[in-house]
């Protein structure tokens, strides 16, 4: 199965500050997704990439995949405590079974 | 407004006993999977069914059991086999329409405790 290593496993920024969290896949990522999640909610979606070199953005939050398809960055500009949470990323392997795997997630602190 | 339910909010059990956690959509989606996530673990899939009457395991499925006889509900059981059921578990749906991935979503999850 697909394994995504999410790094770091915490961050704790001043508010104002610029930010970035990385997830790397083993294998080739078909669809990779970003969600957010405030503790002991559901998850929110961001963004969804698909094609290597894609960039996507979306308020102050921006999202890249590389062109080999392995790894995804997260990137936040000007942080605010609004942006606090844990991120998580997640990929489908494709073919004909979709199902989504998950990193085990960045627990970001933002401090006014 | 379309969306996914999870009920109950908060469940407590006794060890060794069965419990139920419902999950229903309305957003006419094929595909429906049940997660757990515990602190440190990021989300694991326990069970995920992509048409009615058929379902798969997912990477932690023992212990667990699912249904699929709706296509708007996709309900959840927590056996007395499985060894540490407390955890917060969230169901996701998705549309599935000629392997054109789409967005999925989210319920607000059910916290088990067992006691």
């Amino acid at each position: 199965s697909q394994e995504l290593e999410q790094s770091p496993q915490s961050l704790i920024v001043q508010e104002g500050k610029n930010l970035t969290i990385n997830c790397t896949s083993s294998k080739t990522l078909y669809g990779l997704y970003w969600y957010k999640q405030k503790y002991g909610e559901g998850l929110i979606f961001l963004m969804m990439l698909q094609k290597g070199g894609e960039e996507k953005s979306h308020e102050k939050i921006t999202a890249k995949l590389d062109e080999k398809k392995q790894q995804s960055s997260l990137h936040i500009t000007a942080s605010q405590p609004s942006h606090a949470g844990i991120y998580l990323c997640g990929a489908d392997g494709g073919g004909s079974n979709y199902k989504l795997t998950f990193g085990k997630g960045t627990l970001l602190t933002v401090n006014p | 407004d379309g969306g996914i339910t999870q009920s109950p909010k908060y469940l407590f059990r006794k060890e060794g006993q069965n419990v139920t956690l419902s999950c229903e959509q309305n957003l006419n989606h094929d595909a429906m999977y049940w997660y757990r996530q515990d602190p440190g673990q990021g989300l694991r899939l326990i069970y995920y069914s992509q048409i009615v009457n058929d379902f798969q395991k997912g990477d932690i499925a023992e212990g667990y059991s699912v249904s699929r006889e709706k296509k708007e509900s996709f309900p959840l059981t927590v056996t007395s086999a499985q060894k540490n059921p407390t955890a917060f578990y969230l169901c996701a749906s998705r549309m599935q329409a000629n392997h054109h991935v789409y967005g999925y979503t989210f319920g607000s999850g059910t916290r088990l405790t067992v006691v």
